[in-house]
């Protein structure tokens, strides 16, 4: 079946320019994560979606950085007026954790690599 | 808050050979564990995951890994690599109960396995 998909899959942009990144998980899990990857930092958890309840946003490392996830499904991060610290490959990942318990597995996208000028 | 270290950031070795990538974490509450793969140009995929029970977890591709409580280790194993090994590795954990970290990733700074023929 599907994976996660994630578009685009390469962004450039210039700095304080605005950047939507999208993900569609895999039909019917429940949860949904952004996590970033860079070379200086690794794999970072950014946000987590699950079912109806509010948003875990601890990970966002600015209030430049925000996330909706609409339906249940489809999730757009936005990051506002980039830096150039903000290039990385934001990652997204979907998982059945509401059945499956916090140990689902978490099936991960391409990502996006974001690149600021 | 959970913290993980991969006390190997490169590990080169010879096809046929064992190896085994070295994970210790620490966190404050019981966790689940797993380690991820990301091959050159690909996203991130589940190589296996502790859960409970059996403290030896067998996992895709030959690896296997074993958790130890006492020790806060995870160390992943394969008694024979091959080239095809050849790949980035990240150890993992997330809370094994709810509250605001359930089912979070926090991951290690990853090891790069390179098997040389």
């Amino acid at each position: 079946g599907a994976g996660v998909s994630q578009s685009p899959s390469n962004k450039v942009t210039e700095k304080g320019k605005d950047v939507e990144l999208r993900c569609d998980p895999i039909s019917g899990h429940t949860a949904l994560y952004w996590y970033r990857q860079s070379l200086g930092q690794g794999l970072e958890f950014l946000i987590y979606f699950q079912g109806n309840s509010a948003p875990d946003k601890s990970g966002l490392p600015s209030d430049r950085f925000s996330a909706e996830r609409t339906g249940g499904s489809v999730s757009t991060l936005t990051i506002q007026r980039t830096q150039q610290e903000d290039s990385a490959v934001y990652l997204c990942a979907s998982s059945l954790v509401g059945l499956e318990g916090p140990g689902g597995t978490q099936y991960f996208g391409p990502g996006t690599r974001l690149t600021v000028l | 808050a959970q913290s993980v270290t991969q006390l190997d950031s490169q590990v080169p070795v010879f096809e046929e050979a064992p190896v085994e990538l070295r994970c210790n974490y620490s966190s404050s509450v019981s966790v689940y564990l797993f380690w991820y793969v990301q091959y050159p140009n690909q996203g991130l995929q589940l190589l296996l995951k502790y859960l409970s029970g059996s403290t030896l977890v067998k996992g895709i591709n030959g690896f296997e890994a074993e958790f130890n409580k006492s020790q806060t280790s995870f160390h992943l194993r394969k008694p024979s690599v091959h080239i095809s090994d050849t790949a980035e590795y990240f150890c993992a954990v997330s809370p094994d109960a709810g509250g605001t970290s359930y089912g979070k990733l926090t991951f290690g700074q990853g090891t790069i396995l390179t098997v040389h023929p």
